[in-house]
């Protein structure tokens, strides 16, 4: 079975500042792992996934993620906020041969103050 | 650009009104989803459905009924409406399985209120 935990349902930077947003995942074989973004309002978007080949995988609006199969991470990160990044960020978890039906975590809302 | 399209953003409804939620998709997928998502519980998934006329029970299908009579559109129906099914709704799409990833494509969600 497949789980995710996102650590801190909110997490408040300055922008400008480092965002990180962590995630940690359970999971019986070498997963798939994504994250998304929610603005107010909207349905989900894809930022980035890792499937195979590269552990640091880089997404849309600068976002990039890192699968740590030792630590059983996907954090994600972007190197300097800004007031557009407000948002609330899912991470999720699928496995190859399954059901390819993903987990999600229950969210973290980024806020970002000016 | 891909696109799966919800008909209601919005809706009102009352104590035991049967309510139809639509959802379609262009991009030619086999996989389509209905979540729930409410505050601090994240997405949780109520049906899904693989190919024409099949559905599958999420996490939390009691008070739900989805319909696929097509291959592009998936309904989900509360037969009786109940103030705790006030909620965000989200329609998703995927690939078949065997080619797929996983990758979710999402509507814009229908936030239903139920008086």
């Amino acid at each position: 079975a497949q789980s995710v935990t996102q650590l801190g349902s909110h997490v408040s930077v300055s922008e400008g500042a480092l965002v990180l947003l962590r995630c940690n995942y359970s999971s019986s074989v070498p997963p798939y792992l994504f994250w998304y973004v929610q603005y107010p309002n909207q349905g989900l978007q894809l930022l980035l996934k890792y499937t195979t080949g590269a552990t640091l995988v880089k997404g849309i609006n600068g976002f990039e993620a890192e699968f740590k199969k030792s630590e059983t991470s996907f954090h994600l990160t972007k190197p300097s906020a800004h007031m557009s990044d407000a948002a609330e960020y899912f991470c999720a978890v699928s496995e190859p041969g399954g059901s390819y039906i993903p987990t999600f975590g229950r969210g973290t809302s980024l806020i970002v103050h000016p | 650009d891909v696109k799966v399209t919800q008909s209601s953003r919005y809706l009102v409804k009352r104590t035991g009104e049967k309510v139809f939620l639509e959802c379609v998709q262009d991009m030619d997928h086999e996989n389509m989803f209905w979540y729930r998502q409410d505050p601090g519980l994240g997405l949780r998934l109520i049906y899904f459905s693989y190919d024409v006329k099949m559905k599958e029970k999420g996490d939390i299908p009691e008070g739900y009924s989805v319909s696929r009579e097509k291959k592009e559109r998936f309904s989900l129906i509360l037969e009786s409406a109940s103030t705790n099914q006030t909620s965000m709704y989200l329609c998703a799409s995927s690939l078949l399985a065997g080619g797929d990833t996983g990758e979710l494509f999402f509507g814009e969600g229908s936030r239903l209120t139920v008086l």
